[in-house]
């Protein structure tokens, strides 16, 4: 069964950092491109970044570009977020979800809260 | 900055028919942005629907089919029933690399 389990969210104060991590399982981890997700409550789902299979090349969203930084350890299976200087607003289930080509996400993990407040 | 737009809302009666558009704020969604439509319920993570377009995301019924209706990228529901009240997102992959989703459309069915 393919599967992704994300982990390493909390609260944390604004400016502070935190990284978060998704585990993969059940399918060829180093062959697929990988995403982040994020929803803050009770609004909508909002793309944060991508890394394609080998880890070579990355692409963010303008709102978090220069502070949060997508990597990959093939050999781990494991996805990872790096977010610095956190913002309240960025409060939100960050959801990791597998590249499908040529576009699209399948399977989504169930999401690590992240929590901005002091 | 581009905006991709759907319907806030959108109300169906059981065995009806509704159909959910994602647009753009400046030209046309085509089959280039390779439109992908995704569910969710209250506290669960995204269910994929529809992707490239068209194609139903495998153990998806086919009463959820895809398409371009005008200029707009669309997902039709068809015999709505009671548990696909949901979320609906639509997500459009951009030439520079990006993807943007839309800002959902809340489904009610009564």
């Amino acid at each position: 069964e393919v599967q992704l389990v994300e982990s390493g969210g909390g609260l944390v104060q604004p400016g502070g950092s935190l990284r978060l991590s998704c585990a993969a399982s059940g399918f060829t981890f180093s062959s697929y491109w990988m995403h982040w997700v994020r929803q803050a409550p009770g609004k909508g789902l909002v793309w944060v970044s991508r890394i394609n299979s080998d880890g070579s090349s990355t692409n963010y969203a303008d709102s978090v570009k220069g502070r949060f930084t997508i990597s990959r350890d093939n050999a781990k299976n494991t996805l990872y977020l790096q977010i610095n200087s956190l913002r309240a607003e960025e409060t939100a289930v960050y959801y990791c979800a597998r590249g499908v080509s040529p576009a699209w996400f399948d399977p989504w993990g169930q999401g690590t809260l992240v929590t901005v407040s002091s | 900055q581009t905006v991709v737009t759907q319907e806030p809302s959108f109300s169906v009666s059981p065995g009806g028919t509704v159909t959910l558009t994602c647009g753009l704020s400046s030209g046309s969604v085509s089959t280039s942005y390779y439109p992908s439509w995704y569910q969710q319920t209250p506290g669960q993570a995204p269910r994929t629907l529809i992707y490239s377009t068209n194609a139903r995301s495998s153990g998806v019924p086919d009463r959820f089919s895809g398409s371009i209706l005008g200029n707009k990228a669309a997902l039709t529901i068809t015999g709505a029933q009671a548990d696909d009240e949901s979320d609906y997102y639509c997500v459009l992959y951009m030439s520079s690399g990006i993807w943007v989703f839309g800002g959902g459309t809340k489904l009610t069915v009564l």
